[in-house]
């Protein structure tokens, strides 16, 4: 069973637009969750990161939403670049736990 | 610094065959990981480890071994390489939990 899931498997977006990618978990005791970003032939790369104690965290273009009742969160990029095209994995983990568990990525394509 | 490397970048294993997958890091993490990607699939732990001489399986183990002498190496170990591990592996260390940077990547197939 999928604790963590990224239900698109691929986006499009208009390069200028809003790319909003989304994640849902399972389990409630989760209580730090991470976004990656991964090119073609190159390891995954750290983008952003959330706590439970906060609903928002900023950085830039890139900004996480997490919603603890929905057990949702989501990464929002504005303005959308066309170097944001990559394969974007959730990841969420316990405070506690020395283990991240990854969702299976949704892939980014920004239009020009 | 390099930050993670891995080696090689490519292989090709017959089935059967035994390979060590080598892994270093030069920023004195304590933690590092050991992940396979398959298409289509997101990361999945094979073993880590919190620090030297302490290894632990993940969600995907069987097949694999890993050792942890030092802090800055953890070679993944093949035996017996099946089809089922042709795959894209990937190492990587935090100083804590939460953030990992990830090495390259190992392409491996096995035929």
């Amino acid at each position: 069973d999928q604790q963590v899931k990224q239900n698109s498997p691929s986006l499009s977006v208009q390069e200028g637009r809003i790319s909003i990618l989304n994640c849902d978990y399972t389990n409630s005791m989760f209580d730090y969750f991470l976004w990656y970003k991964k090119y073609p032939a190159e390891g995954p790369t750290f983008l952003i990161s959330i706590s439970s104690i906060k609903d928002k965290n900023e950085d830039g273009r890139f900004t996480v939403f997490l919603n603890k009742s929905a057990k949702h969160l989501s990464l929002h990029i504005v303005p959308s670049q066309p170097g944001d095209s990559a394969v974007y994995f959730c990841a969420v983990t316990h405070i506690k736990d020395d283990k991240i568990i990854f969702g299976k990525g949704t892939r980014l394509h920004i239009l020009p | 610094n390099a930050g993670v490397t891995q080696t090689p970048k490519f292989r090709i294993l017959k089935i059967g065959q035994s390979m060590t997958l080598q892994c270093t890091q030069d920023m004195n993490h304590n933690y590092m990981y050991w992940y396979r990607q398959d298409p289509g699939m997101g990361l999945k732990l094979i073993y880590y480890s919190v620090g030297a001489g302490i290894t632990d399986k993940g969600e995907v183990p069987n097949g694999y071994n890993v050792s942890r002498s030092t802090t800055e190496d953890f070679p993944l170990r093949l035996e017996l390489a099946a089809p089922s591990q042709t795959s894209v592996y990937f190492c990587a260390s935090s100083p804590v939990l939460g953030r990992q940077y990830f090495g390259p990547g190992t392409r491996l197939t096995v035929t």
